[in-house]
Protein backbone atom coordinates (compact mmCIF):
# COMPACT_ATOMS: atom_id res chain seq x y z
CA UNK A 1 0.00 0.00 0.00
CA UNK A 2 0.86 3.70 -0.37
CA UNK A 3 2.93 5.16 2.38
CA UNK A 4 4.45 8.45 3.36
CA UNK A 5 7.01 9.20 5.91
CA UNK A 6 8.41 12.33 6.87
CA UNK A 7 11.85 12.63 8.03
CA UNK A 8 13.97 15.95 9.09
CA UNK A 9 15.60 17.45 12.09
CA UNK A 10 13.14 17.61 15.11
CA UNK A 11 14.79 20.71 16.38
CA UNK A 12 15.81 24.25 13.90
CA UNK A 13 17.31 27.23 15.58
CA UNK A 14 15.24 30.81 14.62
CA UNK A 15 16.67 32.45 11.43
CA UNK A 16 17.73 28.83 10.25
CA UNK A 17 16.53 26.45 7.75
CA UNK A 18 14.09 23.93 7.98
CA UNK A 19 14.51 20.82 5.94
CA UNK A 20 12.37 18.01 5.85
CA UNK A 21 11.64 14.96 3.06
CA UNK A 22 9.12 12.27 2.57
CA UNK A 23 10.09 9.28 1.08
CA UNK A 24 6.86 7.46 -0.67
CA UNK A 25 6.56 3.51 -1.20
CA UNK A 26 3.90 1.77 -2.68
CA UNK A 27 3.57 3.94 -5.36
CA UNK A 28 6.53 6.44 -8.19
CA UNK A 29 6.27 10.11 -7.43
CA UNK A 30 6.71 9.88 -11.51
CA UNK A 31 3.14 8.56 -11.63
CA UNK A 32 0.31 11.36 -13.29
CA UNK A 33 -2.07 12.21 -11.22
CA UNK A 34 -0.62 12.90 -7.89
CA UNK A 35 0.41 16.37 -6.19
CA UNK A 36 2.67 15.94 -3.45
CA UNK A 37 1.97 18.38 -0.56
CA UNK A 38 3.20 19.76 2.54
CA UNK A 39 0.71 20.66 5.47
CA UNK A 40 1.48 21.88 9.07
CA UNK A 41 -0.25 22.16 12.26
CA UNK A 42 0.78 24.27 15.36
CA UNK A 43 0.27 23.15 18.78
CA UNK A 44 -3.70 22.96 19.39
CA UNK A 45 -4.34 24.35 16.10
CA UNK A 46 -5.98 23.63 12.97
CA UNK A 47 -4.01 22.51 9.57
CA UNK A 48 -2.35 24.90 7.16
CA UNK A 49 -1.59 24.00 4.09
CA UNK A 50 2.29 24.94 3.01
CA UNK A 51 2.30 24.21 -0.90
CA UNK A 52 2.89 20.89 -3.94
CA UNK A 53 5.18 19.97 -6.20
CA UNK A 54 4.55 17.33 -8.91
CA UNK A 55 6.77 15.06 -10.39
CA UNK A 56 8.00 17.53 -12.74
CA UNK A 57 8.96 19.87 -10.51
CA UNK A 58 5.98 22.62 -11.00
CA UNK A 59 5.02 23.80 -7.71
CA UNK A 60 2.67 25.76 -6.02
CA UNK A 61 3.04 27.68 -2.47
CA UNK A 62 0.74 29.52 -0.22
CA UNK A 63 1.33 33.24 -0.44
CA UNK A 64 1.94 33.97 3.37
CA UNK A 65 4.76 31.77 3.15
CA UNK A 66 5.94 31.88 -0.41
CA UNK A 67 8.55 34.07 0.29
CA UNK A 68 10.63 31.41 2.49
CA UNK A 69 9.31 28.11 0.80
CA UNK A 70 11.26 26.00 -1.57
CA UNK A 71 9.91 22.40 -2.92
CA UNK A 72 12.16 19.82 -5.02
CA UNK A 73 11.59 15.97 -5.68
CA UNK A 74 14.13 13.59 -6.30
CA UNK A 75 12.32 10.71 -8.60
CA UNK A 76 15.65 8.54 -8.43
CA UNK A 77 14.98 8.32 -4.47
CA UNK A 78 11.05 8.70 -4.63
CA UNK A 79 11.00 11.54 -2.43
CA UNK A 80 10.23 14.86 -2.30
CA UNK A 81 11.43 17.65 0.30
CA UNK A 82 10.28 20.91 1.79
CA UNK A 83 12.70 23.97 2.77
CA UNK A 84 10.99 26.83 5.21
CA UNK A 85 14.11 29.34 5.55
CA UNK A 86 14.02 32.03 8.57
CA UNK A 87 12.25 30.11 10.50
CA UNK A 88 10.57 31.94 13.52
CA UNK A 89 8.85 30.52 16.91
CA UNK A 90 5.45 30.40 15.09
CA UNK A 91 7.16 28.00 12.59
CA UNK A 92 6.98 25.20 15.24
CA UNK A 93 4.23 22.30 14.70
CA UNK A 94 4.04 19.05 13.24
CA UNK A 95 4.68 19.35 9.47
CA UNK A 96 2.83 16.11 7.13
CA UNK A 97 3.68 15.72 4.13
CA UNK A 98 0.22 14.40 1.91
CA UNK A 99 -0.64 12.63 -1.49
CA UNK A 100 -3.20 14.79 -3.57
CA UNK A 101 -5.16 12.50 -6.54
CA UNK A 102 -6.68 14.24 -9.17
CA UNK A 103 -8.20 13.27 -12.51
CA UNK A 104 -5.42 14.02 -15.26
CA UNK A 105 -7.99 14.01 -17.71
CA UNK A 106 -10.53 16.10 -16.07
CA UNK A 107 -8.61 17.60 -13.14
CA UNK A 108 -11.36 15.79 -10.76
CA UNK A 109 -9.72 16.65 -7.29
CA UNK A 110 -9.69 13.16 -5.11
CA UNK A 111 -8.55 14.75 -1.81
CA UNK A 112 -5.38 14.36 0.34
CA UNK A 113 -5.97 10.41 0.44
CA UNK A 114 -2.82 9.31 1.98
CA UNK A 115 -0.59 11.48 4.57
CA UNK A 116 2.45 10.57 6.23
CA UNK A 117 2.66 10.33 10.19
CA UNK A 118 3.52 13.87 10.72
CA UNK A 119 7.07 14.86 12.30
CA UNK A 120 7.25 17.75 15.13
CA UNK A 121 9.66 20.39 14.61
CA UNK A 122 10.30 22.71 17.22
CA UNK A 123 11.95 26.18 16.56
CA UNK A 124 14.11 27.54 19.37
CA UNK A 125 17.59 28.13 20.16
CA UNK B 1 -11.88 31.56 0.50
CA UNK B 2 -12.41 32.07 4.02
CA UNK B 3 -14.29 28.16 5.82
CA UNK B 4 -15.82 28.32 8.82
CA UNK B 5 -17.36 25.25 11.03
CA UNK B 6 -19.56 24.86 13.18
CA UNK B 7 -20.67 23.85 15.85
CA UNK B 8 -17.41 24.45 17.21
CA UNK B 9 -17.65 21.45 19.44
CA UNK B 10 -20.34 19.04 19.53
CA UNK B 11 -21.09 16.15 22.40
CA UNK B 12 -23.53 13.12 21.96
CA UNK B 13 -24.17 10.19 23.26
CA UNK B 14 -23.42 7.07 21.27
CA UNK B 15 -26.08 6.04 18.33
CA UNK B 16 -27.34 9.54 17.57
CA UNK B 17 -26.44 11.51 14.18
CA UNK B 18 -24.03 14.42 14.08
CA UNK B 19 -24.67 16.76 11.96
CA UNK B 20 -21.52 19.07 10.96
CA UNK B 21 -21.64 22.68 8.83
CA UNK B 22 -19.11 23.90 6.92
CA UNK B 23 -19.80 27.29 4.93
CA UNK B 24 -17.67 29.24 2.53
CA UNK B 25 -17.17 33.06 2.49
CA UNK B 26 -17.97 32.81 -1.11
CA UNK B 27 -19.05 30.52 -3.68
CA UNK B 28 -17.66 26.87 -3.81
CA UNK B 29 -17.69 24.19 -6.40
CA UNK B 30 -18.66 21.08 -4.62
CA UNK B 31 -16.35 19.07 -7.02
CA UNK B 32 -13.66 20.74 -4.27
CA UNK B 33 -15.00 20.57 -0.81
CA UNK B 34 -13.55 17.36 1.53
CA UNK B 35 -14.08 16.27 4.78
CA UNK B 36 -11.47 14.67 7.44
CA UNK B 37 -11.26 13.05 10.62
CA UNK B 38 -7.98 13.79 12.63
CA UNK B 39 -7.64 11.72 16.01
CA UNK B 40 -5.20 12.91 18.71
CA UNK B 41 -1.85 12.31 17.54
CA UNK B 42 -2.44 11.06 13.98
CA UNK B 43 -2.60 12.77 10.90
CA UNK B 44 -5.57 13.57 9.16
CA UNK B 45 -7.48 10.67 7.22
CA UNK B 46 -9.76 11.37 4.19
CA UNK B 47 -13.56 10.74 5.08
CA UNK B 48 -15.66 12.39 1.85
CA UNK B 49 -14.13 14.40 -1.39
CA UNK B 50 -16.26 15.71 -4.00
CA UNK B 51 -18.63 17.21 -1.27
CA UNK B 52 -20.38 13.65 -1.34
CA UNK B 53 -18.28 10.58 -2.44
CA UNK B 54 -16.53 8.24 0.18
CA UNK B 55 -13.05 7.45 -0.01
CA UNK B 56 -11.93 4.06 0.07
CA UNK B 57 -13.01 2.20 3.66
CA UNK B 58 -15.21 4.61 4.79
CA UNK B 59 -18.13 3.33 6.13
CA UNK B 60 -21.76 4.78 4.65
CA UNK B 61 -22.40 5.98 8.32
CA UNK B 62 -20.60 9.14 6.93
CA UNK B 63 -22.07 10.87 4.65
CA UNK B 64 -21.55 14.43 3.32
CA UNK B 65 -23.65 17.10 1.09
CA UNK B 66 -24.29 20.69 -0.30
CA UNK B 67 -24.74 22.54 -3.12
CA UNK B 68 -22.34 25.13 -5.05
CA UNK B 69 -25.60 27.42 -5.09
CA UNK B 70 -25.41 27.41 -1.30
CA UNK B 71 -22.57 28.32 0.92
CA UNK B 72 -23.57 25.75 3.30
CA UNK B 73 -21.86 21.98 2.96
CA UNK B 74 -23.16 19.38 5.21
CA UNK B 75 -21.30 16.03 6.85
CA UNK B 76 -23.52 13.93 8.93
CA UNK B 77 -22.50 10.99 10.76
CA UNK B 78 -25.21 8.35 11.79
CA UNK B 79 -24.82 5.62 14.61
CA UNK B 80 -22.33 7.87 16.30
CA UNK B 81 -19.32 5.10 17.96
CA UNK B 82 -17.06 6.13 20.36
CA UNK B 83 -14.54 6.06 18.04
CA UNK B 84 -16.04 8.83 16.24
CA UNK B 85 -14.60 11.28 18.63
CA UNK B 86 -12.02 13.14 16.90
CA UNK B 87 -11.57 16.27 14.92
CA UNK B 88 -13.82 17.25 11.58
CA UNK B 89 -11.85 19.51 8.90
CA UNK B 90 -13.61 20.48 5.72
CA UNK B 91 -11.28 21.41 2.90
CA UNK B 92 -11.52 23.18 -0.42
CA UNK B 93 -9.23 23.06 -3.13
CA UNK B 94 -8.69 26.56 -5.80
CA UNK B 95 -8.44 30.09 -4.95
CA UNK B 96 -5.43 31.13 -3.22
CA UNK B 97 -4.00 29.77 -1.39
CA UNK B 98 -4.93 26.65 -3.21
CA UNK B 99 -5.59 24.68 -0.11
CA UNK B 100 -7.45 26.44 2.45
CA UNK B 101 -9.20 23.79 6.16
CA UNK B 102 -11.58 25.10 8.27
CA UNK B 103 -11.12 26.04 11.82
CA UNK B 104 -12.16 22.09 12.78
CA UNK B 105 -15.19 20.78 14.66
CA UNK B 106 -14.65 19.06 17.54
CA UNK B 107 -16.98 15.86 18.21
CA UNK B 108 -17.08 14.08 21.35
CA UNK B 109 -18.92 11.02 21.95
CA UNK B 110 -20.08 10.75 25.88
Amino acid sequence: QVQLQESGPGLVKPSQTLSLTCSVSGVSISSGGFFWNWIRQSPGKGLEWIGYIDHRGTTDYSPSLRSRVTMSVDTAKNQFSLKLSSVTAADTAVYFCARESYDTLTAYFYGLDVWGQGTTVTVSS
Amino acid sequence: IVLTQSPGTLSLSPGERATLSCRGSQSISSTYLAWYQQKPGQAPRLLIYGTSSRATGIPDRFSGSGSETDLDFTLTISRLEPGDSAVYYCQHYGGSPLITFGPGTRLEIK
